[in-house]
This record gives C-alpha cells, structure tokens and sequence, in this order.
C-alpha cells in the first residue's frame, strides 16, 4: 500500500463550486503540506502543517483552506473554485529534522479541472 | 529569496547517451539540495540528494556534486535508459531562511524522454 494518498485522482468541478481534496498518510509523520504543480512553473507550496494544532500559509495560500484532522490526514479546501486554480495537486509529508535535509514523501496527484 | 534554476527541456536522448540537467541555486544561508524525479502519472520522488558543500548524491546511476563554488548540483547519468524518462526536478531546502529547512524551493523542472 502507497505511503501517501491522496483522494480523488482527478476532478472536474465548475466555478464557483467548493472542493476538498484529502490527503492521509501511514509514514507516521508530523509534518505535511500542500503543493500544487502547473507546467513551467515547478512546485509551489500552498499550506503546510507541523503538526494538529499547527498550520502555516505558504506562497500561494490565497484562495485555499486546510484542516489537519489527526497526524495521518491532511485536507486541502477551495472554497469557491475558479479556472486559474486548475492544476495538479500534491500532498507530502516529511518527518521532523534536526538540521535540513529532510526528504519528502509526495503523494500520486490529485488533477483538478476548473470549468 | 531563496531559488533554484535548471536547465529548460525537452531534453531526448538515445539509449546509453551521457546524461547532464544543469542545476544552480541561490540561497541566503547553508543549503540541503536535491534531485526529485516525477515518473509519468505519478507524485515526485526523491533520486538523491548532499546536505552539504562537496558531497555526492548518488542513486540509480545517477550522481550529483554539491559545488559551493560554483552554487551548482548538476545531475549527471553515464548511460541513460528508456526507463528513465521522466521529469527531474531541482530542489533546495534552506535551514537558515526565514523559511526553514522543511521549505523546499524547486526549479522548473526537466523533462527527459530517452528513445531506443
């Protein structure tokens, strides 16, 4: 079994629509976050989260929301979906480190159409 | 800030061709860098990765150098296969950004096709 999921694969919503993508992970890890991908651009973070009670924006937050719902899940929320927000949606996880170096653990994707 | 700048693909190749995606950085203290590969229809993983000025990262044939010097980690393989199309992305982490080291800063991204 994947270490890290995320559910649903793949989404068509319309504008306006609120969505949420989940995350759940069996690594045991404390830290988790939210990127998304558009072609050219790489990576971006949007939310990332240390643990329960801790939850911190990343570069794009705008337009997005998230719940921590125990160690193991992580939700991603577009509270009114427009079309520039379609892309592909990664979830990772890392463990807590203690000087840099700490590598991440990326979930499959979740693809999101925004009509 | 903090950014990483890699070489802009396509990149094909032949099978058993040399293999090199430039990757260099800037950052504002000591930076852990890494290679992350993205194998069609799936999330990134991680393909090697140096904590530190000098040291190699090596997996699946694959190798890179932490040069200080010359703020590079240039992704190299001997001899490419088929198998290792895919998308390679240039990372850093920063541990005395603002951000911290759990901030992972990617390039672009590569992408590599190899044909038979």
């Amino acid at each position: 079994d994947a270490d890290v999921t995320q559910t649903p694969r793949n989404r068509i919503t319309k504008t306006g629509k609120r969505i949420m993508l989940e995350c759940s992970q069996t690594k045991g890890h404390d830290r988790m976050y939210w990127y998304r991908q558009d072609p050219g651009l790489g990576l971006r973070l949007i939310y990332y989260s240390f643990d329960v009670k801790d939850i911190n924006k990343g570069e794009i937050s705008d337009g997005y929301s998230v719940s921590r719902q125990a160690q193991a899940k992580f939700s991603l929320s577009l509270e009114s979906a427009i079309p520039n927000q379609t892309a592909l949606y990664f979830c990772a996880t890392s463990d807590q480190g203690q000087g840099g170096g700490e590598t991440q653990y990326f979930g499959p994707g979740t693809r999101l159409l925004v009509l | 800030g903090d950014s990483v700048t890699q070489m802009e693909g396509p990149v094909t190749l032949s099978e058993e061709a040399f293999l090199t995606i430039n990757c260099t950085y800037t950052a504002t203290g000591y930076p852990s860098l890494f290679w992350y590969v993205q194998y069609p229809g799936e999330g990134l993983q991680l393909l090697l990765k140096a904590t530190k000025a000098d040291d190699k990262g090596s997996n699946k044939g694959f190798e890179a150098t932490y040069r200080k010097e010359t703020t590079s980690f240039h992704l190299e393989k001997g001899s490419v296969q088929v198998s290792d199309s895919a998308v390679y992305f240039c990372a850093l982490s920063d541990l005395y950004s603002g951000a911290g080291s759990y901030q992972l800063t990617f390039g672009k991204g590569t992408k590599l096709s190899v044909i038979p």
